[in-house]
């Protein structure tokens, strides 16, 4: 099985641009996650998509969005880029969501944001 | 509310020694509890998960850990430290559905 992929790997914006980020789960998982990973913060949750539905969402800024496909393929936005938002992305999958099921999540290699 | 500490943010160990990272956690609800490894310009992936029964987890790699409930602790260790075990090393606890709160993570250096 394919694991989860992310596009692009890399990408440099602007201040005050927007960015598109895709993830594409395992085949069969319905659950994308989306995390923020920088060297100051850690790993910060953003959101959870399940059946095209927002599950939960982290403490971010309205700036960030994202979306879910009936095929499960998930995209983030990020609106009005500011510095600080340099990061790089991770996108997971998991088979379930809903209840506590104790299932992993799958994580992709990320994308890595840079803003200037 | 579910978070998780990982005491000691950068570890180092001789080849051959014991690797021990720490983690403890705070939950709510009983915890289902995960370790994961991060290598350089990559993802993260499992080395092991607690969700029920056992209280020792075995993971791959060599690696493994025990939930102890009274002390909150769910530290990760492996008996003979190899230089391919260098890299970043975060405990997390879920949530509802699939979130996951992590710890500020562990870098482990292993010295030759």
């Amino acid at each position: 099985k394919a694991g989860v992929t992310q596009t692009p790997r890399y990408l440099i914006k602007t201040r005050g641009q927007q960015v598109t980020l895709s993830c594409s789960p395992i085949s069969g998982h319905r659950s994308v996650s989306w995390y923020q990973q920088t060297p100051g913060q850690g790993l910060q949750f953003l959101f959870e998509y399940f059946s095209e539905t927002q599950r939960n969402k982290g403490n971010f800024p309205g700036r960030f969005s994202g979306r879910q496909f009936s095929n499960s393929r998930s995209e983030m936005n990020v609106s009005t880029l500011e510095l600080g938002d340099s990061a790089l992305y991770l996108c997971a999958s998991a088979q379930m969501s809903g209840a506590r099921t104790g299932n992993e999540q799958f994580f992709g290699p990320g994308t890595r944001l840079t803003v200037l | 509310a579910q978070s998780v500490t990982q005491l000691g943010s950068h570890v180092s160990v001789s080849e051959g020694a014991l690797v021990l990272l720490r983690c403890n956690y705070s939950s709510s609800v009983p915890p289902y509890l995960f370790w994961y490894v991060q290598y350089p310009n990559q993802g993260l992936q499992l080395l092991l998960k607690y969700t029920t029964g056992a209280t020792l987890v075995k993971g791959i790699n060599g690696f493994e850990a025990e939930f102890k409930k009274s002390e909150t602790s769910f530290h990760l260790t492996k008996p003979s430290a190899h230089m391919s075990d260098a890299a970043e090393y975060f405990c997390a606890v879920s949530s509802s559905g699939n979130q996951f709160y992590f710890g500020t993570g562990t870098s482990l250096t292993v010295i030759p």
